[in-house]
């Protein structure tokens, strides 16, 4: 079946930047968008981008452009997010999810914790 | 960008009806389908895909679960309520972009 899974929780000091992973099986994945999201509580969730394994191709929120940068490495299904110049702003739980046209995100990582402290 | 609006929470009964409103303040029609889709979310869990373009049920999912509206109003119907359905139920537009609603926290009495 379809899995995701996300590498673990990170503690980063401000103004760092991370690398967090998101292992994919089950599916195609040179032939699958992938999103990312960020979720703070009670503001809610907000997408960050996706990139398209086949080529690399990205699309940003405008938001995120300059602090989070989407890769992939199909021979491991992986789809990965740097995120850079971390700030208290960054903390959040980050997610990965298969995304499929009309841009619905069907499946789901387990989330990573990024905590950005001196 | 597309901003879309839930109430906060909503307390029902077990066995009743839960519905749960998301109104956008730009249509999200587009050439014959509604870019309105339906998540939910439990604590300490991420979220499952409900219902896409509206009134899509996705994979797995029972059919108590349903969804409707077009435009700038939806509807995500759950009937009957069970207790496992406490959760958070966000809605998320993907006609411009991909927003998401600020979620409706359902607690079942």
């Amino acid at each position: 079946q379809v899995k995701l899974l996300q590498s673990g929780a990170e503690l980063v000091k401000p103004g760092a930047s991370v690398k967090l992973s998101c292992k994919t099986s089950g599916f195609t994945f040179s032939t699958s968008y992938m999103s990312w999201l960020k979720q703070v509580p009670g503001p809610s969730i907000e997408w960050i981008g996706w990139i398209y394994a086949g080529d690399g191709g990205t699309n940003y929120n405008q938001k995120f452009k300059g602090k989070a940068t989407l890769t992939v490495d199909k021979s491991s299904s992986t789809a990965y997010m740097d995120l850079s110049s971390l700030t208290s702003e960054d903390a959040a739980v980050y997610f990965c999810a298969r995304t499929t046209p009309y841009y619905v995100m069907d499946a789901w990582g387990q989330g990573a914790s990024v905590t950005v402290s001196s | 960008d597309i901003v879309l609006t839930q109430s906060p929470a909503l307390a029902v009964s077990l066995g009743q009806r839960a519905t749960i409103s998301c109104k956008t303040n730009q249509n999200v029609d587009y050439y014959g389908n509604s870019y309105m889709h339906w998540y939910q979310q439990k604590p300490g869990q991420q979220p499952k895909l409900l219902i896409y373009l509206a009134s899509n049920l996705a994979s797995g999912i029972p059919a108590r679960f349903s969804g409707r509206g077009s435009g700038t109003d939806f509807t995500l119907t759950i009937d009957p309520v069970e207790a496992d359905d406490t959760a958070t139920y966000y809605c998320q537009q993907s006609r411009n972009l991909l927003t998401f609603g600020s979620g409706t926290k359902l607690e079942i009495k």
